[in-house]
């Protein structure tokens, strides 16, 4: 299994500016994920990151709109640029273990509530 | 990826058995079945995974039929602290790695 933290666990912004979250994870794994999910809704893959590569973007997610970052094999960082109160919502990251053999299993952070007022 | 449908609510009492099941008309050769459990205010968990018949482990049992085309995860003996959505999900490694889609769950409601 992974643990995994998020920073913060929620904030309240303004319109217009930025947010950074960041995922801490406690051991080194290959593949980590966002995800966005809204008030009562189920869960959105944002993008997957790699590390050492650009982030893989799903669609209806861009770069400029969320930039990610990951730097080494324990971290990532999702930005949410400038925010409106459409972006309101849970942000959560994920990882995939290194040498997992069951498909499918992903160990989720605590996630991030973000409010835009 | 293969698209789920489950029911949107289930209700159920302590101590009952509940049995949700999702279909998933397009599953592909090589996907695999696979549950997470959600509470509130928490990421979600995976509970068990399988690809045909039955699998069971010390939370709950998946049985799939030979056609694959659904799956029933069966919750024994419920307690109030199994009131959570439940997601399944089907999906394999593409692209080197698996990515995940969820659908829009079960919220499961167990009552006194």
């Amino acid at each position: 299994s992974a643990v995994i933290s998020q920073k913060p666990s929620r904030d309240i912004c303004q319109r217009g500016t930025s947010l950074t979250i960041q995922c801490q994870v406690d051991s080194q794994v290959t593949m980590m994920f966002w995800y966005r999910q809204q008030p009562g809704q189920s869960l959105t893959l944002i993008a997957t990151a790699n590390q050492g590569s650009e982030a893989t973007y799903e669609s209806g997610f861009v770069i400029d709109k969320f930039p990610i970052s990951r730097p080494n094999l324990t971290f990532s960082t999702l930005t949410v640029s400038n925010m409106s109160p459409e972006d309101s919502s849970i942000y959560l990251c994920s990882v995939e273990a290194k040498g997992i053999i069951l498909h499918n299993e992903q160990f989720f952070g605590p996630g991030t509530r973000l409010t835009v007022l | 990826l293969a698209k789920t449908t489950q029911p949107i609510s289930m209700d159920s009492y302590e101590g009952q058995e509940v049995n949700i099941t999702c279909s998933h008309n397009n599953i592909a050769t090589n996907d695999y079945i696979t549950w997470y459990q959600q509470f509130p205010s928490q990421g979600p968990r995976f509970i068990i995974q399988g690809y045909k018949t039955k699998v069971t482990n010390e939370v709950a049992s998946l049985f799939i039929p030979a056609d694959r085309k659904s799956s029933t995860l069966s919750l024994p003996r419920v307690s109030l602290s199994d009131t959570a959505v439940y997601y399944c999900l089907v999906g394999g490694v593409t692209g080197g790695y698996n990515k995940l889609i969820f659908g829009a769950g079960t919220r499961l409601a167990v009552h006194p």
